[in-house]
């Protein structure tokens, strides 16, 4: 049981460069998260998903996107990287939208990605 | 928007000592949820608190979920080297999927 796996952990673009950052989980979770994580920020979302095929946007959408066609992954895509997209980025996931008695919200290991 | 404000922002510490931190929030939650976050890890689940006035211990650790149901506050007993790291308060005020709001983080540094 891997738990919430991302990949990459470091990455290094250039502005304008496109790239996608991988998150999967293999215990069945429903809810899907994207986070960013700036120092003095702490933890802001992104995107989330309740469900293969349901998407909707978080606290700080722009300039990404997402797609859920399985379960098991949710990956987070930088159409035209700026550097002010350069952070800390975790996924995170949940049986269900709902938090109650075990169920929170469990997060990868974070990726970390520079915009020069 | 919802605000979580984290207190304190750092603590220097010395090994054993007790350690206290807070949130307040401008607005009514129905969770408050405690993450510790050691370097090049994601954050890990400490403490979850679901009804106001609930106190909750997990080892050394204590939280309690405010009365009014704005604030949360966490406590560590003496401290040992390995409580280093960030601490994370967190709030959910809905049913609704728009995740969890986050304080900013107390980083924790204790000096043997």
């Amino acid at each position: 049981n891997a738990g919430v796996t991302q990949t990459p952990k470091f990455q290094v673009l250039k502005t304008g460069q496109s790239m996608t950052l991988q998150c999967a989980q293999d215990m069945n979770h429903e809810y899907m998260s994207w986070y960013r994580q700036d120092p003095g920020m702490g933890l802001r979302l992104i995107h989330y998903s309740v469900g293969a095929g349901i998407t909707d946007q978080g606290e700080v959408p722009n300039g990404y996107n997402v797609s859920r066609s399985t379960t098991e992954d949710f990956p987070l895509r930088l159409l035209s990287a700026a550097p002010s997209q350069t952070s800390v980025y975790f996924c995170a996931s949940s049986y269900s939208k709902y938090y109650s008695g075990a169920n929170v919200l469990t997060f990868g290991a974070g990726s970390r990605l520079t915009v020069l | 928007g919802q605000q979580l404000n984290q207190s304190p922002q750092s603590m220097f510490i010395q090994e054993g000592e007790d350690v206290s931190m807070n949130c307040t929030s401008s607005s009514i939650f129905n969770t408050w949820l405690w993450y510790k976050q050691d370097p090049g890890e994601g954050p890990v689940l400490l403490i979850a608190l679901y009804k106001a006035g609930e106190l909750t211990s997990n080892g050394r650790l204590t939280a309690q979920f405010g009365i009014t149901r704005k604030d949360s506050f966490l406590n560590i007993s003496a401290s040992i080297p390995s409580d280093v790291g960030i601490y994370f308060c967190a709030g959910r005020s809905g049913g609704g999927a728009d995740g969890l709001t986050f304080g900013k983080g107390t980083h924790l540094i204790i000096q043997p």
